[in-house]
């Protein structure tokens, strides 16, 4: 069974820039069908889908973060990354970082990580 | 982008059945997956596709998909089913993916 763990810090001060990495362990980062994936959750709000890789690269942003978002992958640590900067009050949420297939007209996300708060504050 | 639209909330009562559903344009040409969340935890995998449930999640749970629209429906709702729901489909621009606004569900 796949286990994912988000890391980074909690608290980033406004312009900055937000940091994150998912460890991927008990499974191989290096799997064809799966995309990595970030997804945030604003304060008592929804779900929201904030970008993807594969590990072979060719991300996908959200369309109201491109030019602030960057994702990456580390076969050798068997991690992925999220770089999001300017960030605002309005970045605070938890992240969550999971794995999802893609199976024919389906996508799934079938491992998540815990989440991580990340407060944006001075 | 396309949204997914779901009813905010939901009653049932022990033991009774309710249909969540999920709207969207790219239900037209992508199925949802569907997801169970609880306060304070990371949600989890309930139904993807046609209606396939991932090893561990209760029988009672069951999908389907007509037209614009994925439902998700709970036979016999059990307490621990008290939580929020989500749908998540790929956007119709294919390359972005979009949750569903979510619905509570309340077991009486």
């Amino acid at each position: 069974q796949v286990h994912l763990q988000e890391s980074g810090p909690g608290l980033v001060k406004p312009s900055q820039t937000l940091s994150l990495t998912c460890t991927v362990s008990g499974g191989s980062i290096s799997t064809n069908d799966v995309y990595w994936t970030w997804i945030r959750q604003h304060p008592g709000k929804g779900l929201e889908w904030i970008g993807s890789i594969h590990y072979g690269g060719g991300p996908d942003y959200h369309p109201s973060l491109k030019g602030r978002l960057t994702l990456s992958v580390d076969t050798s640590k068997s991690q992925f990354s999220l770089k999001l900067t300017s960030v605002t009050a309005a970045d605070t949420a938890v992240y969550f970082c999971a794995r999802e297939r893609t199976v024919g007209m389906v996508a799934y996300l079938d491992s998540w990580g815990q989440g991580t708060l990340v407060t944006v504050s001075s | 982008s396309s949204e997914l639209t779901q009813d905010p909330a939901v009653s049932v009562a022990l033991g009774q059945t309710v249909r969540i559903t999920c709207h969207g344009d790219g239900l037209r040409d992508f199925y949802a997956s569907w997801y169970q969340q609880k306060p304070g935890q990371a949600p989890i995998l309930l139904m993807y596709g046609k209606n396939n449930r991932p090893s561990g999640i209760p029988d009672r749970f069951s999908g389907s998909s007509s037209g614009t629209t994925g439902s998700l429906t709970i036979t016999g709702a059990q307490a621990e089913d008290e939580a929020d729901y989500y749908c998540y489909c790929r956007d119709t621009s294919a390359n972005h993916f979009v949750f569903g606004t979510g619905t509570t569900v309340t077991v009486l």
